[in-house]
């Protein structure tokens, strides 16, 4: 167990549709970053949180975003959802920005 | 474009053989090389390295960084039917985020 939760375990949703994943971050840590695993992209990076402040930027969809809270807890947004976003979502914590990243268990999306 | 190549891509082997997997990179502002085992869950946290020529020992894994030649190596020593995963290189850049290479699939036969 990293300390990292993640909130829900599984979605199955429609397309069109818009879903909020969330996550808690280690205690202690500031940075959160956002991945996306599919079979074919393999893990990629989403988008860094530090702080509150958005950090980093990866290869995130317009219609994807991002927020990191005053408690340090990040929520990912996805809307008008297509097939191609079912993936495993996960998030990561890391003390400072150069630290290591520990993963927490993942969100599944299936986009139905 | 940054990016990370690992290999070989899928290994079988049986249990008390060693294995090497393989992880070369080309990322710009580089800050460190991190290999991580992921058993059909999270990623779960491995080495983390960032200076050349030092090697990192835990238990029957161990890892180096070749920063000249821009690859690292992850060895298993013994292996185990439990080391079955799929292991993951990535490197970080020094706005943090973390490039992954596609990983090896490892299988560990008795």
């Amino acid at each position: 167990d990293s300390g990292v939760t993640q909130t829900p375990k599984h979605l199955i949703t429609a397309t069109g549709q818009r879903v909020t994943l969330r996550c808690s971050p280690r205690s202690g840590d500031l940075s959160v970053y956002w991945y996306q695993q599919s079979l074919d992209q393999g893990l990629q990076f989403l988008i860094q949180y530090y702080n509150g402040e958005e950090r980093a930027k990866g290869n995130i969809l317009e219609r994807f975003s991002a927020q990191q809270f005053p408690d340090l807890h990040s929520e990912l947004n996805l809307s008008s959802l297509e097939l191609g976003d079912s993936a495993l979502y996960f998030c990561a914590s890391s003390v400072e920005t150069r630290d290591t990243q520990y993963f927490g268990p993942g969100t599944r999306l299936t986009v139905l | 474009e940054d990016k990370v190549v690992q290999s070989p891509l899928s290994l079988v082997v049986h249990e008390g053989d060693t294995v090497t997997l393989n992880c070369s990179y080309e990322v710009t502002n580089f800050r460190s090389l991190l290999w991580y085992k992921q058993e059909k869950k999270a990623p779960t946290f491995l080495f983390m390295l960032t200076s050349s020529g030092i090697e990192k020992k835990s238990g029957r894994l161990s890892s180096i960084l070749d920063k000249k030649e821009l690859f690292s190596i992850l060895n298993i020593t013994a292996t185990q039917t439990g080391d079955s995963a799929v292991y993951l290189c990535a490197a970080s850049s020094n706005t943090g985020k973390l490039i992954f290479g596609q990983g090896t699939t490892l299988q560990v036969k008795p």
